[in-house]
């Protein structure tokens, strides 16, 4: 299964502690895109890159959040100085402008943080 | 201020029944409309997806209806199964390839 991978697949962490969650997209895609989604709603966009370059970023995303694609290939979302409303699934999700339906997004498994 | 509304919040349907989920939007500029679908523990996948130029999309039991002028589109699942029960997204963007803006889902129970 050549899907978009999410790294971990769940994470626990106290109040005030630095977390980083991993991605990695389907291969060849170029655009790459994170999502928050909190129980019983829908995704909410926070950020995406087109190969490395950070493209467009949501007012969600706050100066505690950052997110990198450094080689244009897997991405990371560090989320640094937790808090309690910060506990979410996040959503990674990557699309191909080049063939086929430009804005097909293939969402990964998900990373499921509880911040305690 | 949410910018896709979806209605019902949840809907039970009887197997081989019709489900109807229902979705308003605000942004004139939205020229792409899937529907994702979510499975607990999963992450949402593509279903079916339309654009504006056409009024309807079918794939198999999957219909969206699309009435530009309301800014409305819907989504038909004919002869419902269990197995769809899951929770429903629809979803809008206003440009290849950018943000979704997706509607707060609706959870379909298919009862046997």
């Amino acid at each position: 299964d050549t899907g978009v991978s999410q790294d971990p697949r769940h994470k626990i962490t106290k109040r005030g502690q630095n977390v980083t969650f991993r991605c990695d997209p389907i291969s060849e895609h170029n655009r790459l895109y994170w999502y928050r989604q909190t129980l019983g709603q829908g995704p909410e966009f926070l950020t995406y890159f087109q190969n490395e370059a950070q493209l467009e970023k949501s007012r969600l995303l706050s100066d505690r959040f950052s997110a990198e694609r450094p080689k244009g290939s897997f991405s990371t979302l560090e989320i640094q100085r937790t808090e309690q409303g910060d506990s979410a699934m996040y959503l990674c999700a990557s699309s191909s402008p080049s063939g086929g339906d430009t804005d097909t997004q293939y969402f990964g498994p998900g990373t499921r943080l509880t911040v305690l | 201020q949410q910018q896709v509304k979806q209605s019902p919040q949840s809907l039970i349907v009887q197997k081989g029944g019709i489900s109807i989920i229902n979705c308003a939007y605000e942004n004139t500029a939205f020229d792409y409309f899937p529907w994702y679908q979510q499975f607990p523990g999963k992450g949402p996948a593509l279903l079916i997806a339309i654009r504006p130029d056409v009024s309807e999309k079918k794939e198999g039991r999957f219909t969206i209806s699309f009435n530009k002028s309301a800014k409305q589109f819907s989504l038909h699942i004919m002869d419902s199964q269990p197995g769809d029960s899951a929770t429903y997204f629809c979803a809008a963007s206003n440009q290849a390839g950018t943000a979704l803006i997706f509607g707060k889902g609706t959870t379909l129970s298919v009862s046997s």
